[in-house]
């Protein structure tokens, strides 16, 4: 079946530095989804990208969807204390109603 | 405007018990999915609700079993717990079909002893 795979698993960073989790679904993706779970909460929607090449920047955060739609990144810039979280990328599967979820990335922001 | 709300938030059986689990949706929405998810991993799709059918299905044995009713609410059903159900049980909603943007609760936290 589908897999969606996220490298690294937990990343650890100083204040200030960047950040970057990349995702990689064993087939190709009509779209893909990104979310952002707080500890102890639950998973939020940041965005979704469509188009092959898409790129979408949330303020701090770039967002990108690779050419053959199998893989994306997500890059925090600077990051800061409220950007720790686990964040999940997820993919449609084919038959169009289940979103499959990568194994996440925890993020910890050392202030 | 409420969000998707669950209940209970916690909950502790024992092996061989079973549990049911609530769930509704957020103003608008149609459709809701129950994910599992275990703790450090991402969440697991249990199954997808929608006009009061099962509409697709993940990897989940029989034991898990699920409701819509006419408003939208939904409920899930775990029979005869095992020690590796317990984990945060989450609900999504969303509106129409394919998958769109997923609106997820709090979640159920299930320990099972």
């Amino acid at each position: 079946g589908q897999q969606v795979m996220q490298i690294p698993q937990y990343q650890h960073v100083q204040e200030g530095e960047d950040f970057t989790t990349y995702c990689n679904s064993s087939t190709t993706l009509s779209n893909i989804q990104w979310y952002k779970q707080r500890p102890g909460g639950h998973p939020v929607f940041l965005i979704q990208l469509v188009k092959s090449g898409e790129v979408k920047k949330q303020k701090r955060l770039t967002f990108q969807f690779g050419e053959a739609k199998k893989n994306s990144s997500l890059h925090i810039t600077a990051t800061q204390t409220t950007d720790v979280g686990t964040y999940f990328c997820a993919g449609p599967s084919n038959a169009g109603n289940m979103l499959t979820f990568g194994g996440g990335t925890r993020l910890m922001v050392k202030p | 405007d409420a969000g998707v709300t669950q209940s209970p938030t916690h909950l502790i059986k024992t092996r061989g018990q079973q549990v049911t689990l609530r769930c509704s949706p957020k103003s608008g929405h149609d459709t809701v999915s129950w994910y599992q998810q275990a703790l450090g991993q991402g969440p697991q799709f249990i199954f997808q609700y929608y006009e009061e059918e099962e509409r697709q299905r993940g990897n989940f044995p029989d034991r898990f079993s699920g409701h819509q009713f006419p408003n939208y609410s939904s409920e899930l059903n775990v029979n005869a717990l095992l020690l590796g159900d317990s984990a945060l049980y989450l609900c999504a909603s969303s509106f129409g079909s394919g998958v769109p943007e997923l609106f997820f609760g709090e979640g159920s936290r299930l320990t099972v002893l």
